[in-house]
């Protein structure tokens, strides 16, 4: 079974320019997370798409981003316009539905590091 | 509020020596996960373990162990015989059954030097 992936890998852009990162799932995970690590500090979580709708996007840094999952399946995350700021590693994590009283694992992705010069 | 500190930033060992990553953590909820990551110089998060807060027994695998003490609210991680493959960052982290987010420490880095 594939895992989650994410595309780019890596990513170099110029500030002020777009820049839109994709996630997919594993396959029939409903639950879909975006977390991010900056420079030296933690990860930190962005949102979370429950199939196409957000369930919390409580850790989103501001109307910069853009985050979609449109048909509940794979995500994007857009920055638009970037700042130097916003460089890191941005990591996607899904997790299926659980069962009552069962833990619901988030498996993550490989990350997108982000360079914005 | 959860609270995830890593207080130490950066580690450095010589291979075959004995190291131990601390970790603190806060919340008000009696049902938690706690949670070890590595993230090695690639940079993919490498999951290594999970604990519920009513599992306080201590874990080993193979070289790795972790020791969860409620009574201090910590949740250590040793790594005995260190390896050059070892170094990596390491977080630990915490997490909730009604909140899906994971709340992650600031990492510790972990240098094994040959």
């Amino acid at each position: 079974e594939a895992g989650v992936t994410q595309f780019p890998s890596h990513s170099v852009i110029e500030k002020g320019q777009t820049v839109t990162l994709r996630c997919d799932p594993i396959s029939g995970h409903d639950n879909l997370y975006w977390y991010r690590r900056v420079m030296g500090k933690e990860i930190k979580f962005l949102l979370h798409f429950v199939k196409e709708s957000k369930q919390d996007e409580s850790g989103m840094p501001n109307n910069r981003f853009l985050a979609e999952r449109t048909g509940g399946t794979y995500s994007t995350l857009k920055v638009q316009p970037a700042e130097l700021e916003d460089s890191g590693v941005y990591f996607c994590a899904s997790s299926q539905v659980p069962g009552q009283g069962s833990y619901n694992e988030q498996f993550f992705g490989p990350g997108t590091r982000l360079t914005v010069l | 509020a959860q609270k995830v500190t890593q207080a130490q930033t950066e580690i450095s060992v010589v291979e075959k020596e004995d190291v131990t990553l601390d970790c603190v953590y806060e919340t008000r909820d009696t049902t938690y996960y706690l949670f070890w990551y590595k993230q090695p110089p690639s940079g993919e998060l490498v999951f290594l373990i999970r604990r519920n807060s009513f599992d306080e027994q201590n874990e080993i695998s193979g070289r790795y162990s972790w020791n969860f003490q409620k009574s201090t609210s910590s949740f250590n991680f040793t790594i005995t015989a260190s390896q050059v493959v070892d170094s990596a960052v390491y977080f630990c982290a915490l997490s909730d059954p009604w909140d899906d987010k994971i709340i992650f420490g600031k990492g510790t880095r972990l240098h094994i030097l040959p």
